[in-house]
């Protein structure tokens, strides 16, 4: 079965530094992969995805993330992170079967 | 705008009783899902459906149903409510999920079980 592991429940960071949020998964065939974004009392949102083509994938507010196969990775990162990212962040893989596998979310706290 | 929504957004229930969550979208998706959120462990799949008269268990089916007799609706009912339910329920649909897997998902609902 697939699974979808982030090693940091929280990471607390300085408002302009740079960010990486981790995700492994366990796959053997190909994947899509996801990230999606929780603010505050809200639903999760797409934040970006992989399907194919370049790994390097990135989001219109600054995010990118990286798709790297032999390490079966899909890491999150940002240079300059803004209070306003603060939020909870999950990965997500989707492989053969139909539905969508969460891992269990880090919150990035940005502090002024 | 299109948009999904659930209802209600908290709600308070004692042990034994059936509840109802309802989930409303106007994608017109084929495919819906239920989630529940709880911390530590992410989302966690409960059911879901491929369109009408569709449904299948997810992750965590236990002592849940769903059933759907339309496109737009997909209400998820807690038979007989235990304390281990509480907690965040999140519907999400998507149009694509064969190719892509691209979720919108609903604002929540918070169900607390006494």
């Amino acid at each position: 079965a697939q699974s979808v592991t982030q090693l940091d429940s929280q990471v607390p960071v300085f408002e302009e530094a740079p960010v990486e949020l981790r995700c492994n998964y366990s796959s053997s065939v190909s994947v899509y992969l996801f990230w999606y974004v929780q603010y505050p009392n809200q639903g999760l949102q797409l934040l970006l995805k992989y399907l194919s083509g370049s790994t390097l994938v990135e989001s219109i507010n600054g995010f990118e993330a990286e798709f790297n196969k032999s390490q079966t990775s899909f890491h999150l990162r940002k240079p300059s992170v803004h209070i306003s990212d603060t939020a909870e962040y999950f990965c997500a893989v989707k492989g053969s079967s139909y539905k969508l596998i969460f891992g269990s979310g880090t919150r990035l706290l940005v502090r002024p | 705008d299109a948009e999904i929504t659930q209802s209600p957004r908290h709600k308070i229930t004692e042990t034994g009783r059936q509840v109802t969550l309802a989930c409303h979208q106007t994608w017109n998706h084929n495919n819906m899902f239920w989630y529940r959120q709880d911390l530590g462990h992410g989302l966690r799949l409960i059911h879901y459906s491929y369109g009408v008269q569709d449904t299948n268990k997810g992750e965590v089916s236990d002592g849940y149903s769903v059933s759907r007799s339309n496109t737009e609706d997909l209400p998820l009912t807690l038979e007989s409510a235990a304390s281990s339910q509480t907690s965040v329920y999140f519907c999400a649909s998507s149009g694509d999920i064969r190719n892509t897997g691209e979720l919108f998902f609903g604002e929540g609902s918070r169900l607390t079980v006494l």
